[in-house]
Formats: C-alpha cells, sequence, structure tokens
C-alpha cells in the first residue's frame, strides 16, 4: 500500500451539483496529479499540482478545478456535474514534477452521477 | 502526440508459466515509460519503469521489461505467472514535450489459471 489516502471512498451525486474530492500526498512528496478512470479505460490526466501551483493540465474543462495545500494535501472540484463525470478518481503523489519520477496512486473515489 | 497502445485486451497464461503483456508507444521525444498494476477496487501500484541506460529494467514482484527503441515498445515480461499476478496492467508514458502529464494504455487483463 502507498501512503495516499483519498476520501470519500463513494459517492453519490445528482447531474447539476458540485463535489469536492480530498487526496493526502505520501509523506516527502510535493507533486500531486489527478486522473479520471472510466470504466473499462486507463486513467485519463485532470491535472498536476507542484508546490501549491497547478503545473500542467489534460483535457478537461475549466468545471474541473484543483487546490494544492501548504501540507500538499489537494482537492478536486467539480462543478455541474454531468453523467458523464462518473468514474473513478485516482489521486497520486511524486516527490516532485520531474517526469523521471513514478507517482503513488491512492485507491481511489468512485464518483456516479445520476 | 504521444500515445499507448496495449493491443491485446486480456491475456490467459498458466501458473508457472512465463507471461509477456505488450505495450508500444508513440512520442515525439524520448520516452520515460512505466508499468503500473491494478487489483480490483484499489489504486494502481507502480511496478518499473525506463528511464535510460540498460534495455532490460527489473522491477517489483519479478517483473521485468524489455524497452526496444526501434520497435518502439515496452513488453511487461515474467519467466514464471502466479495466480496472485492476475490483474489489470497499464503501461505509461511520458513525454517532455507534453508537461508532466502521464499518458496510460487502455490496459490489459492479466488471468492466470491454475
Amino acid at each position: 500500500e502507498t501512503g495516499v489516502t483519498q476520501s470519500p471512498t463513494h459517492l453519490i451525486k445528482t447531474r447539476g451539483q458540485q463535489v469536492t474530492l480530498r487526496c493526502s500526498s505520501q509523506s516527502g512528496h510535493n507533486t500531486v496529479s489527478w486522473y479520471q478512470q472510466a470504466l473499462g479505460q486507463g486513467p485519463q490526466f485532470i491535472f498536476q499540482y507542484y508546490r501549491e501551483e497547478e503545473n500542467g493540465r489534460g483535457n478537461f474543462p475549466p468545471r474541473f478545478s484543483g487546490l494544492q495545500f501548504p501540507n500538499y494535501s489537494s482537492e478536486l472540484n467539480v462543478n455541474a456535474l454531468e453523467l458523464d463525470d462518473s468514474a473513478l478518481y485516482l489521486c497520486a503523489s511524486s516527490k516532485g514534477s520531474d517526469r523521471a519520477y513514478e507517482q503513488y496512486f491512492g485507491p481511489g473515489t468512485r464518483l456516479t452521477v445520476t | 502526440a504521444q500515445s499507448v497502445a496495449q493491443p491485446e485486451d486480456q491475456v490467459n497464461v498458466a501458473e508457472g508459466n512465463p507471461l509477456t503483456v505488450k505495450c508500444t508507444y508513440s512520442v515525439s521525444g524520448n520516452p520515460y515509460l512505466f508499468w503500473y498494476v491494478q487489483y480490483p477496487n484499489r489504486g494502481l501500484q507502480f511496478l518499473l519503469k525506463y528511464i535510460t541506460g540498460d534495455n532490460l529494467v527489473k522491477g517489483s514482484y519479478g517483473f521485468e521489461a524489455e524497452f526496444n527503441k526501434s520497435q518502439t515498445s515496452f513488453h511487461l515480461k515474467k519467466p514464471s505467472a502466479l495466480v496472485s499476478d492476475s490483474a489489470l496492467y497499464f503501461c505509461a508514458v511520458r513525454d517532455l514535450n507534453y508537461g508532466q502529464n502521464f499518458v496510460f494504455g487502455p490496459g490489459t487483463r492479466l488471468s492466470v489459471l491454475p
């Protein structure tokens, strides 16, 4: 098991609502990345935070936003939820933003939008 | 654009036999390549990575992978499969030209039969 934790484990929301997912990074890691994993697919990169600043973003609309806190924990916020947002949301932390660093993943938050 | 292909959705192998899970990639620069494994209802676990150097990379749980630049491949291998190796395997690439994000393949489900 990695030291990355995520909360909540499961979440059910209604279309149009807003949701906040949380992630605590592994000790000693200053970089957090968020991914969306739809059923039967590989994870898709949403964005990365390095030392509290957004440090890269994938092909996701602005209603997906995030924060990183001084202790390097992070939040993913999704506004105006759509049915297609139903997925497993994975948080990953790493020692730095350099591409050589492997990322350590949390167990994920399963979001269901009805 | 960078991309990763895993040509087999499913690989079946008998316990004790060697296993191979295939991965090919497309990047514009030098690739950093990774393999992750995902067990049911769990996050992704890091297995191994290729950054530079020896084309044969050894990783966790007896897995290894061979980098082949001419064939743009990074196949995952294990000399003797265990039933407990049954899981979903993802190949991923990072390319400096595309920022900090991982691009994951669609995944290959490995079933090791007793």
